[in-house]
């Protein structure tokens, strides 16, 4: 059973605009829900993350927004840039046992 | 500071052949773990270890063995490569219990022929 279901599969943006990549969860027990960014060629790695009994987390231009109701998290990427052109992985995760659950991946890219 | 580093980054093996894909860190983590990324499956998890000594099963263990004798070295071996086995590996680390973020390596392409 996939824990964590990521759409969309791909998205393109112009340059300024904003992208949205969403996340649903099936379990409730979980502690973080991390979002990672994986350039070509390289590892993801740890771009933001959010706690269940937080609604919203902003840095810089990205945001993780939270619908614990829902079970429903999204990533919005403000001001798209061709440099966020990239594949983000939500992923919800129990600390207990360093449980990971990943997304699918969302290819993003931004058209000057 | 290295972080976690991957040795080869490109194979190529026959199949039934074997393997041994490295990974170490430099950051004293407990927890060190791997993935395979394949396109539309997302990464899923092989085999990880919470501490020398101690490793375990992950989503899809099969074909794959591992050992962790030290903190730093978390090697993967193939048994007996198989064209199922092309993917991109990726080794990974973390606090134990106490970390959401893991740190990746730059993976491992791996093409079974």
């Amino acid at each position: 059973q996939q824990q964590v279901k990521q759409s969309p599969q791909s998205l393109i943006v112009q340059k300024g605009g904003i992208s949205i990549i969403n996340c649903a969860y099936e379990n409730t027990a979980f502690d973080y829900f991390p979002w990672y960014q994986q350039f070509p060629g390289k590892g993801p790695a740890l771009l933001i993350a959010i706690r269940p009994d937080v609604s919203e987390k902003k840095e810089g231009r990205f945001t993780i927004s939270f619908n614990k109701s829902a079970k429903q998290f999204s990533l919005h990427i403000m001001d798209s840039q061709p440099g966020d052109s990239a594949t983000y992985f939500c992923a919800a995760v129990r600390l207990s046992g360093n449980q990971f659950y990943f997304g699918t991946g969302t290819s993003l890219t931004v058209i000057p | 500071n290295a972080g976690v580093t991957q040795t080869p980054k490109f194979q190529v093996l026959k199949t039934g052949q074997s393997m041994t894909l490295q990974c170490a860190q430099d950051m004293n983590h407990e927890y060190m773990s791997w993935y395979r990324q394949d396109p539309g499956m997302g990464l899923r998890l092989i085999h990880y270890s919470v501490g020398a000594g101690i490793t375990d099963q992950g989503e899809v263990p099969n074909g794959y063995n591992v050992s962790r004798s030290t903190t730093e070295d978390f090697p993967l071996r193939l048994l007996s490569a198989a064209p199922s086995q092309t993917s991109v590996y990726f080794c990974a680390s973390s606090r134990t219990n106490q970390n959401y973020g893991y740190t990746f390596g730059s993976g491992t392409r791996l093409t079974v022929v």
